[in-house]
């Protein structure tokens, strides 16, 4: 079944204490993107990978970092997570980049930062 | 600056009855919109989209319209059934550039 899988799915921390969040896809996608939903805001970009080892900011990178090692995984690290940061986070991944392919998310973490 | 924008936080329709999600853009240069669709506890899910060369695309029971000299779409869902239940969010994106989304409008249909 193609699918974009991350862990874990709930999690809540304190202020400073460094986390990943994994994401990993089955679909030998190019382009993986991470986004965070806030009420209100809707979901914006925090990071992009167009392929291996290339990764760009996206419109709200503050706080985050990436790395893409291998294709299929993408994952998020708060060095020293805080409040603000609560949020739910969604990785997400394409072929392509842009709206001419679809992209498909995964499940969300919802992240509380105490 | 929200360049994709959805006014109405939230929608109630009568089951059956049409329903009618709006997104306004303020970027010119976007050339490709879609609508996804979100479930309590789920991602987002591609629900249909349309490209600047046309006016509508149509999907079974949904169907987008673009207006472009108003930097508008609308996402009509007829007939608007209770598991249509969900946070609707439109998208748009300029070439290959990325996706930028609005707000999100939650849909509720009820009996």
């Amino acid at each position: 079944e193609a699918q974009v899988t991350q862990n874990p799915r709930y999690l809540i921390t304190v202020t400073g204490k460094k986390l990943t969040v994994t994401c990993s896809q089955n679909m030998n996608h190019e382009y993986m993107s991470w986004y965070r939903q806030d009420p209100g805001l809707g979901l914006r970009q925090i990071y992009y990978s167009m392929n291996v080892e290339v990764t760009d900011k996206g419109d709200v990178p503050e706080g985050y970092k990436v790395s893409r090692k291998e294709k299929r995984n993408f994952p998020l690290i708060l060095e020293s997570p805080s409040p603000n940061q609560t949020s739910l986070y969604f990785c997400a991944s394409s072929s392509l980049a842009g709206g001419t392919d679809t992209q498909y998310f995964g499940p969300g973490t919802r992240l509380t930062v105490l | 600056d929200q360049q994709v924008k959805q006014n109405s936080p939230s929608l109630s329709v009568q089951e059956g009855r049409i329903s009618i999600l709006n997104c306004d853009y303020t970027n010119s240069m976007f050339d490709y919109f879609l609508w996804y669709k979100k479930y309590p506890a789920e991602g987002p899910t591609f629900l249909i989209s349309i490209s600047s060369i046309k006016d509508k695309n149509e999907d079974g029971r949904f169907t987008v319209f673009l207006n472009k000299s108003a930097k508008h779409l609308s996402l009509h869902i007829v007939p608007s059934q209770p598991g249509d239940s969900a946070v609707y969010f439109c998208a748009a994106s300029a070439g290959t550039d990325k996706l930028i989304f609005g707000t999100g409008t939650r849909l509720q249909v009820f009996p």
